[in-house]
């Protein structure tokens, strides 16, 4: 398989908790990215990171890579019913393919 | 600003049948990439386009091909179709390479 590795699969928090959600990759990369998916439709882009990155955040989202691990983490602070979807990364590689990750189902209890 | 754009939203084939999918990118997005995504899995990466170039090609028979137009819009061509063809397909487009995506809604193919 040419997919990425997330964990966990799924994941149900309460709202206004927390929610963290890791990817581990196999190739040399550009930059990471995160997106989300509501109901099978088309994804939503929430965040990129670039190789030569640690951290980066977007309101209530912080992201973190380490190349010398291949892996990264998408931290959710705050979480809402809204942000219930599954949420999958992608590595943009330097060989040109863009390999997504087998996502996480995020569940956001009220 | 338009979205991305994928023609048709649904289709139903026969096994054997031709399929033509078609993108039309952002106004000004240059590169263009192909998803096949299965009930449950993540996109799996079929081809990446830029400046009507393949840059990137995915594990994908060649029963699967593609082409950017001078327009940067795109078709995705699947021949001789099989049941485990069966799929939403995703077009998304980006303003160069190594930047982030914007993803069209898809089309949802059925090979019956």
């Amino acid at each position: 398989s040419q997919q990425g590795e997330e964990d966990p699969q799924a994941l149900s928090i309460q709202e206004g908790e927390n929610a963290t959600m890791n990817c581990s990759y196999k190739t040399s990369i550009n930059n990471l990215q995160w997106y989300r998916q509501n109901s099978g439709r088309g994804l939503v882009h929430l965040i990129l990171i670039r190789s030569n990155e640690r951290e980066k955040h977007s309101g209530r989202l912080r992201v973190t890579l380490d190349t010398s691990k291949k892996s990264s983490s998408l931290l959710i602070t705050a979480s809402r019913a809204a942000d219930t979807a599954s949420y999958f990364c992608a590595t943009d590689a330097v060989d040109d393919k863009i390999i997504f990750g087998k996502g996480t189902r995020l569940h956001i209890l009220p | 600003d338009a979205g991305v754009t994928q023609s048709p939203t649904h289709l139903i084939k026969t096994r054997g049948q031709h399929v033509t999918l078609r993108c039309s990118p952002i106004s000004g997005h240059k590169s263009v990439s192909w998803y096949q995504q299965v009930l449950g899995q993540g996109p799996q990466f079929i081809f990446q386009y830029y400046e009507k170039e393949e840059r990137g090609r995915g594990n994908f028979p060649d029963r699967f091909s593609a082409r950017q137009f001078p327009n940067y819009s795109s078709e995705l061509n699947v021949n001789a179709l099989l049941l485990g063809d069966s799929a939403l397909y995703l077009c998304a487009s980006s303003l160069n390479r190594g930047e982030w995506y914007t993803f069209g809604s898809g089309t949802r193919l059925t090979v019956v």
